[in-house]
């Protein structure tokens, strides 16, 4: 079945600056990779998906890359805010499965 | 996005006593409803996918006639935590799947945060 790793579990970045979470998957059939955020005591909020077909996705400050070859899909945000800490989750599934989601980075914007 | 709504947002019970957890698509139709279970900084552990109109399939390990799940509509499923016991505590969430065209993805509620005295 498929396996998510996510890296790293933790990041700490000053504000303004760019973050970086990677997620690797190790079915090959997946082919949708959402990210979500989830804020203290609240319920994950999808913030950006992409499909096997895409290389990359943006929605303004936040962008998603995906290397199918290597089995691997980055979420990036750039000018980070405050209010951009939070829990980030990245998820893989192929169409008709259940998510399969990876164990979350908790990402810390320093004022 | 697509909203779903859990009630409770928190609940505090005696041991012993059943809990019922109600969630709900607001803006569509979820023919399937997903259950999960999260534990203090934690990823999301899956519990049962809730199928409107059949049994809910369980994950393994998770006891079914202890986390009892309907699927009435295709806007509600509930999840009730029978004789709970302060080992449930947790902070239960479920998501609703959209399946539409090209888009097939999942939203979540808020969560329903459990404390079992």
């Amino acid at each position: 079945g498929e396996n998510v790793e996510q890296h790293p579990s933790t990041l700490s970045v000053q504000e303004g600056d760019s973050a970086v979470i990677k997620c690797t998957y190790s079915d090959s059939a997946s082919n949708y990779f959402p990210w979500y955020k989830q804020e203290l005591g609240k319920g994950p909020q999808l913030i950006i998906d992409i499909r096997s077909n895409v290389g990359e996705k943006k929605d303004q400050r936040i962008a998603v890359t995906l290397n199918k070859t290597a089995k691997h899909f980055s979420l990036h945000i750039t000018e980070t805010q405050p209010e951009d800490s939070a829990v980030y989750f990245c998820a893989a599934r192929y169409y008709g499965q259940n998510f399969v989601f990876g164990p979350g980075t908790r990402l810390s914007v320093l004022p | 996005g697509a909203v779903v709504s859990q009630h409770p947002s928190w609940v505090i019970c005696k041991s012993g006593t059943s809990v019922k957890i109600e969630c709900r698509s607001l803006d569509f139709q979820a023919t399937t409803m997903f259950w999960y279970r999260q534990f203090p900084k934690q990823s999301l552990m899956l519990m049962a996918t809730s199928n409107e109109g059949s049994k809910a399939t369980y994950e393994q390990g998770v006891e079914k006639d202890k986390f009892l799940i309907n699927h009435a509509s295709l806007t509600l499923s509930t999840l009730t935590v029978t004789s709970a016991h302060p080992e449930d505590s947790s902070f239960y969430i479920c998501s609703a799947r959209v399946a539409s065209g090209v888009t097939d993805t999942q939203y979540f509620g808020p969560g329903t945060r459990l404390t079992v005295l």
